[in-house]
């Protein structure tokens, strides 16, 4: 079965700070995106940053930028420069193994990032 | 910037209800997808949609659930008669032809008491 781990549960970060968030994978696709959705307390899934796993330059948004390990099935994401706006639970989603999935997503558990002013 | 929306944001409904849950996918977009959510807990996908059928169902997605595309724009998850543990927030995405990022819409949170 498909599996995305996120292993911290909680992260919290002081104002102006960076902070990273974990995230392994397992899958058998050669081709894939991975990303990093953001939840507000709305509910909202907001796309934060996604990274193609055929290029091996990590993706960068603004102050959010990743660090995709191939090999080991890596994907953390870093926030530089905390602001109270980027406290929310924060998703790794890769897409499910095999070739017929119609591009169907797994989600990990969930990391709450608080950010402390 | 185009995005997806859904209908209703709540919906409160009692046990064995029918619910309609409607979405309008980004326009120029071909697969579609449900996601739930139950509170505190991780998305989880339900089915996905194309070329007018259901192209993959999880073990949630049982014959209580049905999806539709009535007409150009719409894309609706229909749950027939709720049940307690259906409460959840119901996420529709979608995404374009070559299926790289699926953009999720607001969300619908239902509650069946």
């Amino acid at each position: 079965a498909q599996t995305v781990t996120q292993s911290q549960p909680e992260m919290s970060v002081q104002e102006a700070e960076t902070v990273t968030l974990s995230c392994t994978y397992d899958t058998s696709e050669s081709d894939y995106y991975l990303f990093w959705y953001k939840q507000p307390p709305s509910r909202q899934m907001i796309l934060v940053i996604r990274q193609e796993a055929y290029k091996q330059q990590n993706a960068t948004e603004n102050r959010f930028s990743v660090n995709f390990q191939k090999a080991a099935k890596s994907f953390s994401l870093k926030i530089s420069d905390s602001q109270l706006g980027d406290a929310a639970m924060y998703f790794c989603a890769s897409p499910a193994q095999g070739g017929t999935s119609y591009g169907k997503l797994t989600f990990g558990q969930g990391t709450i990032l608080t950010v402390h002013p | 910037e185009p995005e997806v929306t859904q209908t209703p944001s709540h919906q409160v409904t009692q046990m064995g209800q029918e619910v309609i849950l409607r979405c309008v996918p980004i326009s120029n977009h071909l697969y579609f997808y449900w996601y739930r959510q139950i509170l505190g807990q991780k998305v989880e996908f339900l089915v996905s949609f194309y070329n007018n059928e259901i192209s993959e169902k999880s073990e949630i997605f049982d014959d209580q659930f049905s999806v539709e595309r009535p007409d150009g724009s719409n894309f609706t998850l229909k749950i027939r008669s709720t049940k307690l543990e259906d409460s959840a927030m119901y996420f529709c995405a979608s995404t374009g032809p070559s299926r790289e990022t699926q953009y999720f819409g607001p969300g619908t949170r239902l509650l069946v008491l």
